[in-house]
């Protein structure tokens, strides 16, 4: 089993939608997790922690459920300029190594 | 201030050749790392360096690969010999502290592709 999880998709929804991807890990001592950004052919951006109550920043809102082992984020009023790969990532307790999920994919449509 | 920069973006070699990437993390970080991603898979941690030190290399695939930084400031990561397995992006990353909360900031990649 991965240690994290997440459906690839591809998610296509319209300009505005409300979208939410999930993710699960399997490493029950994880401490930090992260939402990153990856635009094609470039690199991945860190788009936002995740902590234990979850957090929100503009549109976007993470939310960790450490009894389930899973972590969502969701996307309200989609743009098309949200269109890209979604990482779902563990951080390493102790050295800031990372563990990423497959990713992602949305597609906001016009 | 100039992010991570990777060179070169790209490098097509034949099995059996030799390639080396080059990595210069952001001025004044001392965690490095380099993370890979095959095709359809996922993003893979390599290994960890801490100034010049290897912190962590449990993520090399064989010894085929040999990541080095010298001084403690950029990296370079050869393979040799390539195989055709060895195709993919490489991605180096750094960070100014060590710690799981701390945001790494990654450069463009190297697109490899082992012919």
């Amino acid at each position: 089993r991965k240690e994290v999880e997440q459906d690839p998709g591809p998610f296509n929804v319209p300009e505005g939608a409300t979208v939410a991807f999930n993710c699960t890990y399997s490493n029950s001592a994880s401490q930090s997790f992260f939402w990153y950004r990856q635009d094609c052919r470039k690199e991945p951006k860190l788009l936002m922690s995740v902590y234990s109550s979850g957090n929100e920043d503009g549109r976007f809102t993470a939310q960790l459920n450490r009894a389930s082992q899973y972590i969502s984020l969701l996307i309200r009023d989609s743009k098309l300029s949200d269109s890209a790969t979604y990482l779902c990532v563990r951080g390493s307790s102790n050295t800031g190594k990372l563990i990423f999920g497959q990713g992602t994919t949305l597609q906001v449509k016009p | 201030e100039a992010g991570v920069t990777q060179f070169p973006s790209h490098s097509v070699i034949e099995k059996g050749q030799t390639v080396t990437l080059r990595c210069d993390p952001i001025s004044g970080h001392d965690n490095l790392y380099w993370y890979r991603r095959v095709m359809g898979k996922e993003i893979k941690f390599l290994l960890h360096f801490v100034k010049e030190s290897k912190q962590d290399e449990s993520g090399m695939p064989n010894n085929r690969f040999l990541a080095e930084r010298t001084g403690g400031t950029y990296s370079t990561l050869k393979v040799q010999p390539a195989e055709l397995e060895d195709s993919g992006v490489y991605f180096c990353a750094s960070s100014q502290v060590w710690g799981a909360n701390t945001e790494a900031f990654f450069g463009q990649g190297t697109r490899l592709t082992v012919v």
